[in-house]
């Protein structure tokens, strides 16, 4: 069975600091691994995803993950947060033919 | 593309009635849909996955009678909540996955409140 830890469940950050969100995995097979953002009272958008190509992976806003197969992490960063990116977020794994399994979700606020 | 739609976006209902939710594959054919659920500031935990044309496939705990998950069609599945509680309020969110080309990105709808008062 394949599972998402997200060590914290809410992260503080000032304006224009660096965001990490931490997500590790647990897959028997070789994992597909991804990252959504909720805004409140809304759906999840997709912000990047890592398919088994390259291990650093460039998403929308700003936002990259690294996969570390040697760690099983799947962390989330952004050199500068703005205070749009306060939402929670939330890291994933799937493989080919199981659904999306959920971490716990993390809440990212940003500081002024 | 890849654009998945649900409705209604938000409904409140009373405590015994039956609420359908639909969603919908607009622009691909979705061979296989979830259905999850979200309680409030919680993730999302997956209720079933449903394959056109058969009977869905239910996680541990949730009821199948009280969540009836109908996928006629390769665009359409209804998620309907039987006699609804105040308990079963919640967001309901659906994904649809397009497997014919090989694929295994879930695209997601926007979500459904379900209210029940």
């Amino acid at each position: 069975a394949q599972s998402v830890t997200q060590l914290g469940s809410h992260v503080s950050v000032s304006e224009g600091a660096l965001v990490l969100l931490r997500c590790n995995y647990s897959s028997s097979v070789p994992p597909y691994l991804f990252w959504y953002v909720q805004y409140p009272n809304q759906g999840l958008q997709l912000l990047l995803k890592y398919t088994s190509a390259a291990t650093l992976v460039k998403g929308i806003n700003g936002f990259e993950a690294e996969f570390k197969k040697s760690e099983t992490s799947f962390h989330l960063t952004k050199p500068s947060a703005h205070m749009s990116d306060a939402a929670e977020y939330f890291c994933a794994v799937s493989d080919r033919n199981t659904p999306l399994v959920f971490g716990k979700g993390t809440r990212l606020s940003v500081i002024a | 593309g890849a654009v998945v739609s649900q409705h209604p976006s938000r409904v409140i209902c009373k405590s015994g009635t039956s609420v359908k939710i639909e969603c919908r594959s607009l622009d691909f054919q979705a061979t296989t849909m979830f259905w999850y659920r979200q309680f409030p500031k919680k993730s999302l935990m997956l209720m079933a996955t449903s394959n056109e044309g058969s009977k869905a496939t239910y996680e541990q705990g949730v009821e199948k009678d009280k969540f009836l998950i109908n996928h006629a069609s390769l665009t359409l599945s209804t998620l309907t909540v039987t006699s609804a509680h105040p308990e079963d309020s919640s967001f309901y969110i659906c994904s649809a996955r397009d497997a014919s080309g090989g694929s295994y990105e879930q695209y997601f709808g926007p979500g459904t409140r379900l209210t029940v008062t």
